[in-house]
Formats: C-alpha cells, structure tokens, sequence
C-alpha cells in the first residue's frame, strides 16, 4: 500500500462542474501539499497546508489531520484547468512522498 | 529571474553510457532535490542537498551521482546508463530551512533521458 493515495485516477467533467480530488495518506506528516503538472510536463505548487482550509481563486484544498484525508477543490472548472494534480506528504525533514496524481480533463 | 533551469531537455543514451544533467537556480536556495517520474508511480527523491557541500540519498539512489557544486548548482550523474532509469528528471529547489514558513518546492522544466 503506498503511503500516500490519491482518487480517483482519472477525472473528466463539463466545463463548469465542481470537482473534488481526495488524497489519503498513512504517514505522519507535517504538511501537505498540492501541485499541478501541466499537459507539458512542468510542475508548479498550489498549495501547501498542515491546518484547516486554503483558497486561491477558484481552488480550495482542505485537510483533516485526524482522518489523514485531504481534498483538492475546484469551483467552476475550466478546460485550462486539464492538467495532473498531485498531493504530497511532508515528513519531519523536507522530504516530500507523492502520490501517482490525478489526470483530470475537463471537457467544454 | 530563471527559477530552476535544467539542461539538456532530452537525451537518448546508449546502455553503458555516461551523462550528467544539470540543474541551476538563482532563488538563493538552500534545499536542492532530484526526482525520477515514471509513468503510474509518483515523483520519487533520488538524492536530496540541504546546503552546499551536502547531499544525502533519497528513495531511489542506486545508479547515480550527485555533485552540489555551490548553492546554485546540483548535478546528477548516470555512470553507467541502464535501460531501467529511461525516465523524466526533475530538479527542484526550496528555501528549506524556511523562514517564511511556508515552504514550496520550485521545479525544473524535467529532462527525458531514454536509455537504449
């Protein structure tokens, strides 16, 4: 079982649904963070959280520490949107384990 | 500002063959990192630098080397190129120990290496 798991695999939604990506980790961490790698291959952060609740336009990313559940949001969907979304768990040190990512196509 | 830049872009290797990518970021940061990204399996640490003179194995390190030259520059080395690490490479860097208290990691466009 990897530590980190992400759901689904695969995404795809209508211009303007509301999608959720989950991720669940077995590991204790000291963040969680989110990223997105474009069609092209290049990664950049969205997010990074320990607590609570982060928004950034119209993505949200919320963690619950006791379920060891995180979940990416995004509002309104937009075929820029399409993309992999990728969690990642933080440990003591700054070493970050991945999940295999979600592809997520949204569709006009 | 660059960011993180790595170079070459692609490469094809020969089995045996020797290369070194390169990685370079002009952010000031202290943490440097490589990763391999294999098609259904998450980004994997190949070796890990948190300050110049410093490097420290990953996940995944057998096969390769690594050189942080300076605080700008973290160089990965395949002596031996093997069939088994055709991949993408990526690079990143952080400002780890952070002072901001958020601490993002800053990638490399990523180089594909095939290994014939």
């Amino acid at each position: 079982k990897n530590e980190v798991e992400q759901s689904p695999q695969n995404l795809t939604a209508q211009e303007g649904e509301f999608i959720t990506i989950n991720c669940s980790y077995s590991v204790g961490i000291s963040a969680l963070h989110w990223l997105q790698q474009h069609p092209g291959g290049g990664i950049v952060s969205l997010f990074m959280l320990s607590s609570g609740k982060k928004k950034h336009g119209r993505l949200i990313a919320t963690i619950n520490i006791q379920e060891k559940h995180s979940s990416l949001h995004i509002t309104a969907s937009h075929p820029r949107d399409s993309a992999v979304y990728i969690c990642a768990a933080r440990g003591a040190v700054d070493k970050l384990i991945f999940g295999t990512g979600t592809r997520l196509q949204v569709f006009p | 500002n660059a960011g993180v830049t790595q170079t070459p872009k692609f490469q094809v290797l020969k089995t045996g063959q020797s290369m070194t990518l390169q990685c370079a970021q002009d952010m000031n940061h202290n943490s440097m990192y490589w990763y391999r990204q294999d098609p259904g399996m998450g980004l994997r640490l190949i070796y890990y630098s948190a300050s110049e003179g410093t490097t420290d194995k990953g996940e995944v390190p057998n096969g390769y080397n690594v050189s942080r030259l300076n605080k700008r520059e973290f160089s990965l080395r395949l002596e031996s190129a093997a069939p088994s690490q055709t991949s993408v490479y990526f690079c990143a860097s952080s400002e780890y120990p952070e002072t901001s208290g958020y601490n993002e990691q800053f990638f490399g466009p990523g180089t594909r290496l095939t290994v014939l």
